[in-house]
Formats: C-alpha cells, sequence, structure tokens
C-alpha cells in the first residue's frame, strides 16, 4: 500500500498562498492523489483529485510532476476558515478497494 | 439533496453497554464506509458495506463489534459491552459505487463513562 508523508503542521496569515507537498515514493501505476479537509467536529470534506500534472477546481489547485512521486495542494489566498487538518491519500481511484487510508495530515493553521 | 446523515450525534454510555450508532447515506448511494477516529489521531477504517453484504471488514475489532446496511433503512455500527476505549468519534461516509469520491457525515461522538 502506498504511503503518504506530509508536515504535521503549517502556519500561514490571510491572504497568503499555501501549498502543502505531500511525498508518495511508492505511488502505484493506477493510484490516484486525493486531498481531504477536515475541521474540528466535523467529517473529512473531498477537496480535490488527481493523476497527474495538473487538476484545478473552484477551492484549489493539485500539482503532481511527471514521476508522481510527490503531489502539492495550493490554496489560494487562505482566510481564517480554511484552519484545518489537509489529509492527503493515494490510492486506485482515490481509495484502496474502498479503503481510505488517511495519514496523520497536515493541521494548518491561518493567522489574521 | 441532503449530505450523510448521522445520529445520534453525541452518544453517552456506561461501560457494558450497547451502542448503536446509525448512518443514512446520500441518496442513491449503495456504498457505507465506517471510520473511527480516536481523540489525537488520524480516521481509521474500520468496515465497507453495500446494501445487505458486508464486503471488507479488516478494520473492525474481531469482538463486540458488528455493521449491518439492510436492504431497506440505514447503516447501523453496533458496539455490545462498550469499554472505555471505544470513546471516539465514528465517522459514516457513503459513494455510489465503488470508484466515486466518499462523502462524510458529521460523525457521532461516543463517550463511555
Amino acid at each position: 500500500l502506498a504511503k503518504t508523508t506530509q508536515p504535521i503542521s503549517m502556519d500561514s496569515y490571510e491572504g497568503q498562498e499555501v501549498n502543502i507537498t505531500c511525498s508518495h515514493n511508492n505511488i502505484a501505476t493506477n493510484d490516484y492523489i486525493t486531498w481531504y479537509q477536515q475541521f474540528p467536529s466535523q467529517g473529512p470534506r473531498f477537496i480535490i483529485q488527481g493523476y497527474k500534472t495538473k487538476v484545478t477546481n473552484e477551492v484549489a489547485s493539485l500539482f503532481i510532476p511527471a514521476d508522481r512521486k510527490s503531489s502539492t495542494l495550493s490554496l489560494p489566498r487562505v482566510s481564517l476558515s480554511d484552519t484545518a487538518v489537509y489529509y492527503c491519500l493515494v490510492g486506485e481511484a482515490g481509495n484502496q478497494g474502498g479503503k481510505l487510508i488517511f495519514g496523520q495530515g497536515t493541521e494548518l493553521s491561518v493567522k489574521p | 439533496n441532503a449530505g450523510v446523515m448521522q445520529n445520534p450525534r453525541h452518544l453517552v454510555r456506561r461501560r457494558g453497554q450497547e451502542a448503536r450508532l446509525r448512518c443514512s447515506p446520500m441518496k442513491g448511494h449503495s456504498h457505507v464506509y465506517w471510520y473511527r477516529q480516536l481523540p489525537e489521531e488520524g480516521l481509521k477504517f474500520m468496515v465497507y458495506l453495500q446494501k445487505e453484504n458486508i464486503i471488507d471488514e479488516s478494520g473492525m475489532p474481531k469482538e463486540r463489534f458488528s455493521a449491518e446496511f439492510p436492504k431497506e433503512g440505514p447503516s447501523i455500527l453496533r458496539i455490545q459491552q462498550v469499554v472505555r476505549g471505544d470513546s471516539a468519534a465514528y465517522f459514516c461516509a457513503s459513494s455510489p459505487s465503488l470508484t466515486d469520491t466518499q462523502y462524510f457525515g458529521p460523525g457521532t461522538r461516543l463517550t463511555v463513562l
């Protein structure tokens, strides 16, 4: 199973762009990269998913280099409400046989 | 279209009692997943069900825990003879198929006294 490594925590200020990098050296050919966001006392929320190059939606961008051994979640102009834990997951179709394998995530703190 | 619903949101039980957690998936979703999040830890997969069938229960403790997803009604996660170590947030997710995004409910916070 592909394992992911992310920074445990990051600090940022309102209005800045935040980039969270995830390492997944053992990613398999059929694996996708998926990011979830979790606020305190809430369930995880799907943010974005990609396979290669760049994916962008209304919330974030996901950059994946050619070797796919890492990926970067980019949050443009963060606000206080973006303070949350961000999880990077890899697996076929975003999961591994139905299981989402969560690591410890990156705790993002946005300050005024 | 309502999201994934879980109830109760908070549940308090004394050691030895039973806990029943309910999950109603999003409309049109026939795949349900249960995860547990212990205090200060990440989410851990417990069980994956598809209508009336348990597909993967590899993450569920062998004793005291059971799950079902009947043809009609919500999915139920049942914990018998609860112990303090069962105190956690239990999240349910659903998807329309195995290869689709999983959408999570708000969770049930179980406290065992």
